[in-house]
């Protein structure tokens, strides 16, 4: 069975206070790592996706890191503005027939000013 | 504007009564999925089409019924809803299942 566990639950951040958040998974066949962003109220709004080992993406003040076992979403200097819960998803195909997409259950992140 | 879009936004209903939500979405993607959304289960995948007439369970579709007709639209359908089907429902779609998805704005379905 697909896992992805992320942590921590919550976080509260300075502004300009770096950290780092955590997807570990566990997926036969991962084909592409997902994170996404989510306000309250709305719907999740698409990040970043990774493909393999080692793979790394940037915007603006995020960096998304992949290894064989976990991602890291990396959050420099971050402002108010990135508050928000951050998702992580993981996909899983089988002879390019299906596509199933499992979800953690997400980081709450509060930057405050 | 490229959008995936959901009918009805709020819906209160009661046990039994058969309901349909639907979603559409104008990008041309071949890909659907349909996910619920609850406090400390986080979003959870029901059903998902990777192209018309093809469709596939998720982690939860006991309780849920999907069609692809047409490629723009995926509708829900709970034949008999129950209360433990009280839930935030978001509709996403994207070119391939190996994209990123675009979410629609979210039902919330109370079923009383």
């Amino acid at each position: 069975e697909d896992q992805v566990t992320q942590s921590p639950e919550a976080l509260r951040l300075q502004e300009g206070e770096s950290s780092s958040l955590n997807c570990s998974y566990t997926v036969s066949g991962l084909r592409g790592l997902f994170w996404y962003r989510q306000d309250p109220g709305k719907g999740p709004e698409f990040l970043f996706t990774l493909y393999s080992a080692g793979e790394e993406k940037e915007k603006e003040r995020l960096k998304a890191t992949l290894t064989k076992k976990e991602s890291f979403l990396h959050i420099t200097a971050p402002k108010p503005e990135d508050s928000a819960t951050y998702l992580c998803a993981v996909g899983r195909g089988s002879g390019g027939s299906n596509y199933k997409l499992t979800f953690g259950k997400g980081t709450l992140l509060t930057v405050n000013p | 504007e490229a959008q995936v879009t959901q009918n009805p936004r709020y819906l209160i209903t009661v046990t039994g009564k058969k309901l349909t939500v639907t979603c559409s979405q104008n990008m041309n993607h071949e890909y659907m999925s349909w996910y619920r959304q609850d406090p400390g289960l986080g979003l959870r995948q029901i059903y998902y089409s990777m192209n018309v007439e093809v469709t596939d369970k998720g982690d939860v579709p006991e309780g849920y019924k999907v069609s692809r007709k047409e490629k723009r639209n995926f509708p829900l359908i709970l034949e008999s809803p129950s209360p433990n089907q009280t839930s935030l429902y978001f509709c996403a779609s994207s070119f391939s299942g190996y994209n990123e998805q675009f979410f629609g704005p979210g039902t919330r379905l109370t079923v009383l």
